[in-house]
């Protein structure tokens, strides 16, 4: 089954400079990567996602990079500020009858002002 | 819409006892989703629904049971309640079709078991 794994757990950077989270996915056959935000005591939810068949998402301040031969796909985010911190899982999910969503472990990012 | 709901937001069980978490979206979505989420951690699939009627296990459904006899709802019952399930539950829904559909999440219950 489809394993993702994320990197760094923690990530603090001064407001203004850019943060990228790093996620890499076992299952060739996954073909949709939604990133996730958390605040705290908060539900997830959606701030980007990129298509197997896209290699760059962007949405203002954040991107989604793909690379579908290292599977590998990060977040960025630039000019960090203070309501960018938060928990950022990323997930992976392969087509079918299911459409279960595997999640990474998560990145605590903090935006020090 | 009112999206994903979920009752309890809060609960406290004594080890032994049995709980069921509620989960309702209005949002007609074939398919329904429970994740813990334990502290510092990921969310784990405890079990998903692609329908009224159908249910599978995901990657931690030990001590868990669940059932979908309406689309709308999705409840998780817990019986015999151990403080290894203390946790946030989470519900979610997405629409069926392509894998590209958003999932939405409620907005979870925080369980204790002393």
């Amino acid at each position: 089954g489809e394993n993702v794994e994320q990197h760094p757990s923690t990530l603090s950077v001064q407001e203004g400079d850019s943060a990228v989270i790093k996620c890499t996915y076992s299952d060739s056959a996954s073909n949709y990567f939604p990133w996730y935000k958390q605040e705290l005591g908060k539900r997830p939810q959606l701030i980007i996602d990129i298509r197997s068949n896209v290699g760059e998402k962007k949405d203002q301040r954040i991107a989604v990079t793909l690379n579908k031969t290292a599977k590998h796909f990060s977040l960025h985010i630039t000019e960090t500020q203070p309501e960018d911190s938060a928990v950022y899982f990323c997930a992976a999910i392969a087509g079918g009858a299911t459409n279960k969503l595997i999640f990474g472990t998560g990145t605590l990012l903090a935006v020090q002002p | 819409n009112a999206g994903v709901t979920q009752t309890p937001k809060f609960r406290i069980l004594k080890i032994g006892q049995s709980m069921t978490l509620q989960c309702t979206q209005d949002m007609n979505h074939n398919y329904m989703y429970w994740y813990r989420q334990d502290p510092g951690m990921g969310l784990k699939l405890i079990y998903y629904s692609v329908g009224a009627g159908i249910t599978d296990k995901g990657e931690v459904p030990n001590g868990y049971n669940v059932s979908r006899s309406t689309t709308e709802d999705f409840p998780l019952r817990l019986e015999l309640a151990a403080p290894s399930q203390t946790s946030v539950y989470f519900c979610a829904s997405r629409k069926s079709g392509d894998s590209y559909n958003e999932q939405f999440f409620g907005p979870g219950t925080r369980l204790t078991v002393l």
